[in-house]
């Protein structure tokens, strides 16, 4: 089955620089990878997601970017703010509907006044 | 339109016990997924529901078992817990399978004393 590795499990950064949180995964049929923003105590919450079909989106101070060739996909924070601190999970999954998402570890974002 | 929503949300059980969840999907959403967070496992795929079927089922022991109702809501069931079981419970739910869009709910709390 698919397997996600989500890099680094932990990530400060000074207000303004930007965060940049990596996965891998294992299947290549894989072909869906949303991200996941939880603050602490709240609910998931989804920011983002990509499809094969497409290389880099973007939303505002946030992108992902996926390579598929090397089973990997980024998130990216341009100008962070304390706000944007949380933990952030990625995930991934298939195109039969008979693939449930598989998630990250998580990493845990500290963005720092 | 309302999130998902989930009940209770805090649990406090005793070993041996058994204890049942409920989760209500966004209004028009057929799939219900189950997590099952702790610190150290992450966001850990239970089962998946769509159209009162079950389509996809984690690694998890025959303790765990859920429904899905003829209007999308969902329970899953614990039985005979375990220390073990404590985690925030997380259901989650999309318009279609494989995790597409996935919306989650706030939670329910279990602890195992």
């Amino acid at each position: 089955g698919e397997n996600v590795e989500q890099h680094p499990s932990t990530l400060s950064v000074q207000e303004g620089d930007s965060a940049v949180i990596k996965c891998t995964y294992s299947d290549s049929a894989s072909n869906y990878f949303p991200w996941y923003k939880q603050e602490l105590g709240k609910r998931p919450q989804l920011i983002i997601d990509i499809r094969s079909n497409v290389g880099e989106k973007k939303d505002q101070r946030i992108a992902v970017t996926l390579n598929k060739t090397a089973k990997h996909f980024s998130l990216h924070i341009t100008e962070t703010q304390p706000e944007d601190s949380a933990v952030y999970f990625c995930a991934a999954s298939g195109n039969s509907g008979n693939t449930p998402l598989v998630f990250g570890k998580g990493t845990r974002l500290s963005v720092i006044a | 339109k309302a999130g998902v929503t989930q009940t209770p949300r805090y649990l406090i059980k005793t070993r041996g016990q058994q204890v049942t969840l409920s989760c209500s999907p966004i209004s028009g959403h057929r799939s219900v997924s189950w997590y099952q967070q702790t610190p150290g496992q992450g966001l850990q795929f239970l089962f998946e529901y769509f159209s009162e079927t079950q389509r996809n089922k984690g690694n998890f022991p025959g303790r765990f078992s859920g429904r899905q109702f003829s209007n999308s809501r969902s329970e899953m069931n614990v039985s005979t817990l375990e220390l073990g079981d404590s985690a925030l419970y997380l259901c989650a739910s999309s318009l279609g399978l494989a995790g597409y869009e996935q919306y989650f709910g706030p939670g329910t709390r279990l602890t195992v004393t």
